[in-house]
């Protein structure tokens, strides 16, 4: 595709609940980030894949949050048990190589209940 | 620690009124500053990479400089559709990157 996608763009879910996010870097990037943004805050980073190596998983916040990505594509990030602090823009972004500029996705905005 | 600190928090101007935003950085070896551009219900959208002290990049009404602690961005004649929070983010060595909490600029017809 010709941008980073990411769904769904809204999820409203209940405390307690489970929830995935799914993104779809660019074709061809091979680094692919999760980096969170709560209301009025700067990105907050998640966790980091590239190629084929062990992901940076240094920013997950708690264990209930986990991320999988299959080869250099899709990626899913899950966070179980939601909490009200859970509540944030998860943004999405790729690259080709590091370092280097980022593309990010529009974004999927969690809302706990 | 990689630190980022944007001011202002927020900026008011008039259509044409230039100013500039500060972004100050701690790293321990910085490979590079980029500037992103984030609107409302949007993903932030890449503006700049430096990636040495005295280096410059200009798009449009935008130049972003460098020191070897902080970065600006100049806005020379902003119009309302520059009105956007803008962010700053450093890397040092293959980490990834670390932002700030950015600014929001508001621009008056």
């Amino acid at each position: 595709g010709a941008g980073v996608s990411q769904s769904p763009s809204n999820k409203v879910t209940e405390k307690g609940k489970d929830v995935e996010l799914r993104c779809d870097p660019i074709s061809g990037h091979t680094a692919l980030y999760w980096y969170r943004q709560r209301l009025g805050q700067g990105l907050e980073f998640l966790i980091y894949f590239q190629g084929n190596s062990a992901p940076d998983k240094s920013g997950l916040p708690s264990d209930r949050f986990s991320a999988e990505r299959t080869g250099e594509s899709v990626s899913t990030l899950t966070i179980q048990r939601t909490q009200q602090e859970d509540s944030a823009v998860y943004l999405c972004a790729s690259n080709r190589r590091t370092p280097g500029e980022l593309f990010f996705g529009e974004g999927s905005r969690l809302t706990v209940l | 620690e990689d630190q980022v600190t944007q001011s202002p928090e927020a900026l008011r101007l008039q259509e044409g009124e230039s100013s500039s935003l500060n972004c100050s950085y701690t790293v321990s070896g910085l490979r590079g500053l980029f500037w992103y551009r984030q609107d409302p219900g949007k993903g932030p959208e890449f503006l700049f990479t430096l990636y040495s002290a005295g280096e410059e990049k200009e798009k449009e009404r935008l130049k972003a400089t460098l020191t070897k602690k902080e970065s600006f961005l100049h806005i020379t004649a902003p119009k309302p559709e520059d009105s956007a929070t803008y962010l700053c983010a450093v890397q040092s060595g293959n980490t990834p990157l670390v932002f700030g909490k950015g600014t929001r600029l508001s621009v008056i017809a």
